[in-house]
């Protein structure tokens, strides 16, 4: 089934080492968007690609960076993880920008 | 300022009751979608429903239907007959322009729902 995925659906790094979340999409779909979710609060949008444009929302930590090197694949690059960027991260994708979004199950990010 | 309220944190509903989950929204582009998603403790983002600024009519998907009143700018999320399975997170959130052409979603703070049978 076309889908989104997320790898690994649990990552558990130290603190300051840098670690990478993986997104794939079989839909192929256009933009790719990244979320951020802490514990008992509600997904914040972090970035997104329309393409291969780059749109980073205007909060997001440098701390936090994305690359996309084709279509279907979508990465979240965090360089030096601290405590508090521990969360849910979740990938998702539309076909064009104002469509419905398909949501991957998200990576669980502990950070020790 | 806060873009989507849901006012209420948490609920209790008996199984096969109807629901309705509250939303509001605050927006001054008149071209907007109000999105409602599912997340049960797995985590997953399921989408259920979706109502456009221009929409003449409600939207409806099964057993989701989406109580929209645009001069009140809400967005309420009613759920006939529940089940035990509808006991998750939910989300309100709107599609708003941002830069890049690309639409994200800002989303509500949730309610916890909780079926009990």
């Amino acid at each position: 089934d076309a889908m989104v995925i997320q790898n690994p659906r649990y990552q558990v790094t130290q603190f300051g080492k840098p670690v990478t979340l993986s997104c794939s999409q079989t839909l192929n779909h256009n933009v790719m968007y990244w979320y951020q979710q802490k514990s008992s609060q509600a997904p914040k949008l972090l970035f997104h690609y329309y393409d291969k444009d780059f749109n980073n929302e205007a909060d997001t930590p440098d701390n936090f960076q994305s690359r996309r090197p084709n279509t279907s694949f979508c990465f979240l690059d965090i360089r030096s993880p601290g405590l508090g960027d521990a969360a849910m991260y979740l990938c998702a994708t539309s076909s064009r920008p104002r469509d419905e979004q398909f949501f991957g199950p998200g990576t669980r990010l502990t950070v020790l | 300022a806060q873009k989507i309220t849901q006012t209420q944190p948490g609920m209790f509903v008996q199984e096969k009751e109807a629901v309705t989950l509250d939303c509001t929204y605050d927006t001054s582009d008149p071209s907007y979608g109000l999105f409602w998603y599912k997340q049960p403790s797995s985590g997953e983002m399921i989408f259920l429903i979706y109502q456009g600024s221009y929409d003449q009519q409600n939207a409806t998907e099964g057993r989701y239907s989406l109580n929209f009143q645009k001069a009140r700018k809400s967005a309420n999320l009613v759920i006939s007959a529940s089940q035990l399975g509808d006991s998750a997170m939910y989300f309100c959130a709107m599609r708003e322009p941002r830069g890049g052409g690309a639409d994200g979603l800002t989303f509500g703070k949730g309610t916890h729902l909780i079926i009990q049978p």
